[in-house]
């Protein structure tokens, strides 16, 4: 069975400084790896997937992602973070037919 | 227009009654789904349908019940609430892409739900 970490509830970030949000995976087989983020009252908005090829992976809003194969890890990358970054993201990994996700990291980028 | 609509966006109830949250979408997707969010805890699927006469338990379906009215339309039942229902409800689309892999869901933006 597949299954998704994401070790930081919470991470803080001063505006204009680089930004990592944390995601490990467990998955038998090729993993097809996720990140969304939720804004206040709003839905899961997609960001970025890794199917296959180049383990860095570009998405919206400047945000990327390193796949990491020997650590299982699919960390979420910004070169310079900004306020309106400030929101709740989720990693997930499809298994199957369906999608696993983690916990969710909170992200708060101060002014 | 957003692509994914919920409707009632927030309800409160009491233990016992029964609720039915509904989900549309314009996308013309065939796949819909259904996810409870909890702190903490993350989403976790109740159900899931990909197409009108295909419904499929997920994670956690006890408790609730699914209709697949139409394509755009997909309800979720609680047959009678409980307090540990109380959860933010997410409805999701996606297409069937030529390669399975590379699904991608589209969410509504919730439904507040408390049961008292």
């Amino acid at each position: 069975a597949q299954s998704v970490a994401q070790p930081e509830d919470q991470v803080n970030v001063a505006e204009g400084n680089p930004l990592t949000v944390k995601c490990t995976y467990s998955v038998s087989g090729n993993p097809y790896l996720f990140w969304y983020v939720q804004y206040p009252n709003r839905g899961l908005q997609f960001l970025l997937k890794y199917i296959t090829g180049d383990n860095l992976v570009k998405g919206s809003y400047g945000f990327e992602a390193e796949f990491n194969k020997s650590q299982t890890s699919f960390h979420l990358k910004k070169p310079s973070a900004l306020v309106s970054d400030s929101a709740l993201y989720f990693c997930a990994v499809k298994g199957g037919q369906n999608f696993v996700f983690g916990p969710g990291t909170r992200l708060s980028v101060l002014p | 227009d957003a692509d994914v609509t919920q409707t009632p966006r927030n309800r409160i109830t009491k233990t016992g009654k029964r609720i039915m949250l509904e989900c549309s979408q314009t996308k013309g997707h065939d796949r819909m789904y259904w996810y409870r969010q909890d702190p903490g805890l993350g989403l976790r699927l109740i159900y899931y349908s990909f197409d009108v006469k295909d419904i499929n338990k997920g994670e956690i379906s006890d408790g609730y019940s699914v209709s697949r009215q139409a394509q755009a339309k997909f309800s979720l039942s609680l047959e009678s609430a409980i307090p540990n229902q109380t959860a933010l409800y997410f409805c999701a689309t996606s297409d069937l892409p030529s390669d399975v892999r590379t699904d991608t869901q589209y969410f509504g933006p919730g439904t507040r739900l408390t049961v008292l």
